[in-house]
């Protein structure tokens, strides 16, 4: 059973950087059908797509984040990561990490999502 | 980017009711359409993938169908543990869109 699993800081400042990695078990992150991925939820609201990572480094941002989002992937450790810069209090929500899984040649669907880490920026 | 047009907002509906929630995307997205549940304090858990494909595990209460651009989920005879709230996702193109959510309340 994959299991993902959020870590990093929980407050971050105005105009810092915010950092997340998300540590997957129970398979690998070099799976070929696999698409490691971050999607957001700001309180009382709905959910946002951040962006989508390969773990070949293939990666596809949301146009409005594009400028200040950085995903990455370490094969090595099973783990993905992203990076937001310049932030503000718009940036406060559950952040989840994502896997999206390819069936044949088409058919994609986000299924698993780790449990959800609430980053809120304050000073 | 695709625009994904969820209604209602949201309803109030009783056990035992037929519900049924509509997305509406603002291009034809083929059958890369999927349906999730979130609870307060969980994260989304999906429910069904390309329109009407079910999840494992999911119940067979909840379907889907649809095609091109107009989508629903059915929920055949909701049960206490449907209470929650519903997206839409397409997955057809990046970015990856969301509907805005539907909160199904207890009557």
């Amino acid at each position: 059973q994959l299991q993902l699993q959020e870590s990093g800081p929980g407050l971050v400042k105005p105009s810092e950087t915010l950092s997340l990695s998300c540590t997957v078990s129970g398979g690998s992150i070099s799976s070929s059908s696999s698409y490691w991925g971050w999607i957001r939820q700001p309180p009382g609201k709905g959910l946002e797509w951040i962006g989508t990572i390969y773990y070949g480094g293939s990666t596809y941002y949301d146009p409005s984040l594009k400028s200040r989002v950085t995903m990455s992937v370490d094969t090595s450790k099973n783990q993905f990561s992203l990076k937001l810069t310049s932030v503000t209090a718009a940036d406060t929500a559950v952040y989840y990490c994502t896997r999206r899984h390819r069936v044949g040649s088409g058919i994609y669907y986000i299924d698993y999502w780790g449990q959800g880490t609430l980053v809120t920026v304050s000073s | 980017a695709i625009q994904m047009t969820q209604s209602p907002s949201s309803l109030s509906a009783s056990v035992g009711d037929r519900v049924t929630i509509t997305c509406r995307a603002s291009q034809g997205i083929r059958n890369d359409l999927g349906w999730y549940q979130q609870k307060p304090g969980e994260a989304p858990k999906l429910l069904i993938y390309a329109v009407s494909n079910l999840q494992s595990g999911v119940p067979s209460r909840f379907s889907g169908s649809g095609s091109g651009t107009d989508f629903t989920l059915t929920i055949s005879s909701l049960q206490p543990e449907d209470f929650a709230t519903y997206y839409c996702l397409q997955d057809f193109n990046y970015p990856l869109t969301f509907g805005g959510g539907t909160k199904v309340e207890i009557k």
